[in-house]
C-alpha cells in the first residue's frame, strides 16, 4: 500500500523550465523527506522538512510541507539537465521506524 | 548523516543459486536497517525491518523463506536471496534511519540467469 501518491508520474521539460513536484497523503508526517536517485544509485537525501507550513530552498530547488504535515511540493526553477532523476518523497510516520516512500516521480531535463 | 555501504553492487548469479548481500552502517550503530527492491523508475518497495539481536520482520507478501535476513551486529544486516529464480532480478537496497531521515546504501543490482 502506497501512503503517499506522487505526481506527475513521469516528466520530460525542456532546459529552463520550471516544474512542481506533488507529494500527498491521508495520513499526518512527523517529517518527510525528499530524494533524488539516478539510475543505479541508492536514494540521495535532498532535505528533511518536519514544520508544518516549512519551506525549504536548497538553490533552485524549493521544498514545503503542507501546514497539515500531510503533504509537501517540491518546486525546480530553470531546470538543467543535472536535475535528471527520479525523485521520491518519504514520510516518517508519527510512530513506529518504517518510512513509507511516495510513488516516485521519474523527470527528464532535455538540452 | 549516517553513510551506508553495501557489497557487492552488482551480482550475476545462475538460477538456483543463494546470493548474500551486505549492509553495513560505518558510522553509527543501527539496531534497525530496512531492506528494499527496486524496479527500474519505479519506487521502493520495502521487503523486511531488520531488527539486530532478534527476527526480522517482513511485508505482506514477501517471502521470509526466499529473503533471509541476518541482523547479528550493529553494524550489519545481510539479505540471502536463496534459490534464486530470474524474477529475483532486481536492484536492492538497504537504508538506516539515522534521527528523522533513513540514509540508503548505493544498491546492488541482482541479475539472474
Amino acid at each position: 500500500t502506497q501512503l503517499l501518491e506522487q505526481s506527475p508520474q513521469f516528466l520530460s521539460i525542456q532546459e529552463g523550465e520550471n516544474l512542481t513536484v506533488y507529494c500527498n497523503s491521508s495520513s499526518v508526517f512527523s517529517s518527510l523527506q525528499w530524494y533524488r536517485q539516478e539510475p543505479g544509485e541508492g536514494p540521495v537525501l535532498l532535505v528533511t522538512v518536519v514544520t508544518g507550513g516549512e519551506v525549504k530552498k536548497l538553490k533552485r530547488l524549493t521544498f514545503q510541507f503542507g501546514d497539515a504535515r500531510k503533504d509537501s511540493s517540491l518546486h525546480i526553477t530553470a531546470a538543467q539537465p543535472g536535475d535528471t532523476g527520479l525523485y521520491l518523497c518519504a514520510g516518517a510516520p508519527i510512530t513506529g521506524n518504517q518510512f513509507y516512500f511516495g510513488t516516485g516521480t521519474s523527470l527528464t531535463v532535455i538540452p | 548523516g549516517a553513510v551506508v555501504s553495501q557489497h557487492p553492487s552488482r551480482v550475476i548469479c545462475k538460477s538456483g543459486t543463494s546470493v548474500k548481500i551486505e549492509c553495513r552502517s560505518l558510522d553509527f550503530q543501527a539496531t534497525t536497517m530496512f531492506w528494499y527492491r527496486q524496479f527500474p523508475k519505479k519506487s521502493l518497495m520495502l521487503m523486511a525491518t531488520s531488527n539486530e539481536g532478534s527476527k526480522a520482520t517482513y511485508e505482506q507478501g514477501v517471502e521470509k523463506d526466499k529473503f533471509l535476513i541476518n541482523h547479528a551486529s550493529l553494524t550489519l544486516s545481510t539479505l540471502t536471496v536463496t534459490s534464486a529464480h530470474p524474477e529475483d532480478s532486481s536492484f536492492y537496497i538497504c537504508s538506516v534511519r539515522y534521527q528523522e531521515t533513513q540514509y540508503f546504501g548505493p544498491g546492488t543490482r541482482l541479475l539472474v540467469l
